[in-house]
């Protein structure tokens, strides 16, 4: 049972348009992280959550604790953001332990001119 | 300051023979994880290291190993090696304990073929 989930697994969608990633994860968690990984494998860490929302350039990521939920936004998107986004979670100790992150399999984004 | 390096980019070898990859963390980072990502499990945590002690180890066999020395370099190695240990080898630092939440930042990563 993977204890993240993300959805959707792919999305392809216009230059310009309001991109939403979502994650759920299933335990307690400490902190969940959002990360971009761009083809030939180099990720960059986008965002640590432990509450509420944080905001960066074009990107906005928001979690509900209670509701288990975090979203990743992207605005006015552009070609350069396609890429695999990766949603990462360090569990509590009451969700199991902090060994680690905890990762998505990923959304797989295109964005076409 | 400059980035996570990893050393090789790239590596293939044969079953059985094994392997050690190298990560230089961003300077003054105490903190190095190392992660394995593959096409079917996607990224799963390997370990990480910290002041030159393994603070917290994911869920792979023994032959998976690692160690860090006192200037932070971290070195990971994978003895008697199998197809399945084809996979790219991703390593992160941190200022301290990637496990209370601080950022990571990654290296490019290793691409290990097993033939």
């Amino acid at each position: 049972k993977n204890e993240v989930e993300q959805s959707p697994q792919n999305l392809t969608a216009q230059e310009g348009e309001f991109i939403t990633i979502n994650c759920s994860y299933s335990v307690g968690i400490s902190a969940l992280h959002w990360l971009q990984q761009h083809p030939g494998g180099g990720i960059v860490s986008l965002f640590m959550l432990s509450s509420g929302k944080k905001k960066h350039g074009r990107l906005i990521a928001t979690i509900n604790i209670q509701e288990k939920h975090s979203s990743l936004h992207i605005t006015a998107s552009h070609p350069r953001d396609s890429a695999v986004y990766i949603c990462a979670v360090l569990l509590s100790e009451s969700g199991g332990g902090a060994d680690g992150l905890t990762f998505g399999k990923g959304t797989h984004l295109i964005i076409q001119p | 300051k400059a980035g996570v390096t990893q050393t090789p980019r790239y590596l293939i070898k044969t079953r059985g023979q094994q392997v050690t990859l190298s990560c230089s963390p961003i300077s003054g980072h105490r903190s190095v994880s190392w992660y394995q990502q593959t096409p079917g499990q996607g990224l799963q945590f390997l370990f990480e290291y910290f002041s030159e002690t393994q603070r917290n180890k994911g869920n792979f066999p023994g032959r998976f190993s690692g160690r860090q020395f006192s200037n932070s370099r971290s070195e990971m190695n994978v003895s008697t090696l199998e197809l399945g240990d084809s996979a790219l080898y991703l390593c992160a630092s941190s200022l301290l304990l990637a496990g209370v939440g601080e950022t990571q930042y990654f290296g490019p990563g290793t691409r290990l073929l097993v033939l």
